[in-house]
């Protein structure tokens, strides 16, 4: 079974601009978790989404977000790019919830200059 | 605050010899405890949980114990080989109102396991 993929894998963005990522979960899966890892923060819950409906959500701005589509895949986007989002992104999958184990991607490395 | 604590940045081992990575967290709450390692440039790959209702769980050379009193995780990896060079993560899932099960995570300890 194939695992958790994401889109792009690396991505250079200056200040202001916004970003789009894709993540496409295990097949099954429907729930799908987004986190920014950071050496200084380590890896932070950004939210979650199952069916289509966002079930829970991190301390993060407005400027990021997310959404999820009928077959399962996820989009976050981030708006106004700050050079502190500089970071790893990674989504994680799950059958049902969160609660269950979850299987995580290899990441999107954003780099904002 | 950080409510999950990794307080050993990295950690070396000799092949062969056991591996000990500690965790440690402050709410009572969670209710569920996972260690995942994770390789430069790859996601973090998981390799064993624990209930908050027992108190060790095996899997082959891997164990996780789980101290609630102290508040308290550790896993154990044995024997340690060179593969297992990696960071770990240690992440906990609570179990109260608004949680909803995401995952706080440790900010890991990197385990370096020589020849």
């Amino acid at each position: 079974k194939a695992g958790v993929t994401q889109t792009p894998r690396y991505l250079i963005k200056t200040r202001g601009q916004q970003v789009t990522l894709s993540c496409s979960p295990i097949s099954g899966h429907r729930s799908v978790s987004w986190y920014q890892q950071t050496p200084g923060q380590g890896l932070q819950f950004l939210f979650e989404y199952f069916s289509e409906t966002q079930r829970n959500k991190g301390n993060f701005p407005g400027r990021f977000s997310g959404r999820q589509f009928s077959n399962s895949r996820s989009e976050m986007n981030v708006s106004t790019l700050e050079l502190g989002d500089s970071a790893l992104y990674l989504c994680a999958s799950s059958f049902r919830t969160a609660r269950e184990t979850q299987y995580f991607g290899p990441g999107t490395r954003l780099l904002v200059l | 605050d950080q409510q999950v604590k990794q307080n050993s940045p990295s950690l070396s081992v000799q092949e062969g010899r056991i591996s000990i990575l500690n965790c440690d967290y402050t709410n009572s709450m969670f209710d569920y405890f996972l260690w995942y390692k994770k390789y430069p440039a790859e996601g973090p790959t998981f390799l064993i949980s624990i209930s908050s209702i027992k108190d060790k769980n095996e899997d082959g050379r891997f164990t996780v114990f789980l101290n609630k009193s102290a508040k308290h995780l550790s896993l154990h990896i044995v024997p340690s080989q060179p593969g297992d060079s990696a960071v770990y993560f240690c992440a906990a899932r609570g179990n109260y109102g608004g949680s909803q099960g995401n995952l706080i995570f440790g900010k890991g300890t990197k385990l370096s396991v020589k020849p």
